[in-house]
């Protein structure tokens, strides 16, 4: 089955700077990749994810890039704001499967300074 | 509004006493999972359904049962909860294998004594 691991599990940054989270996956059939933010007492909320068709995709302050050579992926979030803090999940599943298994990353809590 | 909606959001049981988490969604989405999350391990899936009287395993289905007799139910059964059950559960729902955004529930904070 597929294996995703995410680095780092902590990060720690100043409020205005960048913040990149990284993912690898094991399974070359897998070809969707969501990231997920969890906020404190909330469930996961996707926020942005990429097909893989696409290298890259952006949505203002928050980006995805995929390389499916080297199968990894990462979130990069810039110019973070202190609402940026929570738990990020990335995941990945292989949605011609036949069946419907999204299997996530350990997590990265994020925590911007102000 | 869109929603899924777990409860209990907060449950104390003892060992070995039955007990279910119930799970619903109004956006008529085919597809529902449950997870486990644990501190250092993610989330972990439990089982999931693709559709009515459609189920099968996740990666951690030991010690729980689920049923989709209705579209939008979804229910989590612990036959005899054990401590190393105690978790934070999640109910997810999507509309369909090709559109796979998952919506998830607020959680279940499970404590098993």
């Amino acid at each position: 089955g597929e294996n995703v691991e995410q680095h780092p599990s902590t990060l720690s940054v100043q409020e205005g700077d960048s913040a990149v989270i990284k993912c690898t996956y094991s399974d070359s059939a897998s070809n969707y990749f969501p990231w997920y933010k969890q906020e404190l007492g909330k469930g996961p909320q996707l926020i942005i994810d990429i097909r893989s068709n696409v290298g890259e995709k952006k949505d203002q302050r928050i980006a995805v890039t995929l390389n499916k050579t080297a199968k990894h992926f990462s979130l990069h979030i810039t110019e973070t704001q202190p609402e940026d803090s929570a738990v990020y999940f990335c995941a990945a599943t292989d949605t011609g499967a036949g069946s419907y298994q999204l299997t996530f990353g350990k997590g990265t809590k994020l925590s911007v300074i102000p | 509004e869109a929603q899924v909606t777990q409860n209990p959001r907060y449950l104390i049981t003892v060992t070995g006493k039955k007990l279910t988490v119930t799970c619903s969604q109004n956006m008529n989405h085919e597809y529902m999972s449950w997870y486990r999350q644990d501190p250092g391990l993610g989330l972990r899936q439990i089982y999931y359904s693709m559709n009515v009287e459609v189920t099968d395993k996740g990666d951690v289905p030991e010690g729980y049962k689920v049923s989709r007799k209705e579209k939008r139910n979804f229910p989590l059964i612990l036959e005899s909860p054990s401590p190393n059950q105690t978790s934070l559960y999640f109910c997810a729902s999507s509309l369909s294998q090709g559109n796979t955004e998952a919506f998830f529930g607020q959680g279940t904070r499970l404590t098993v004594v």
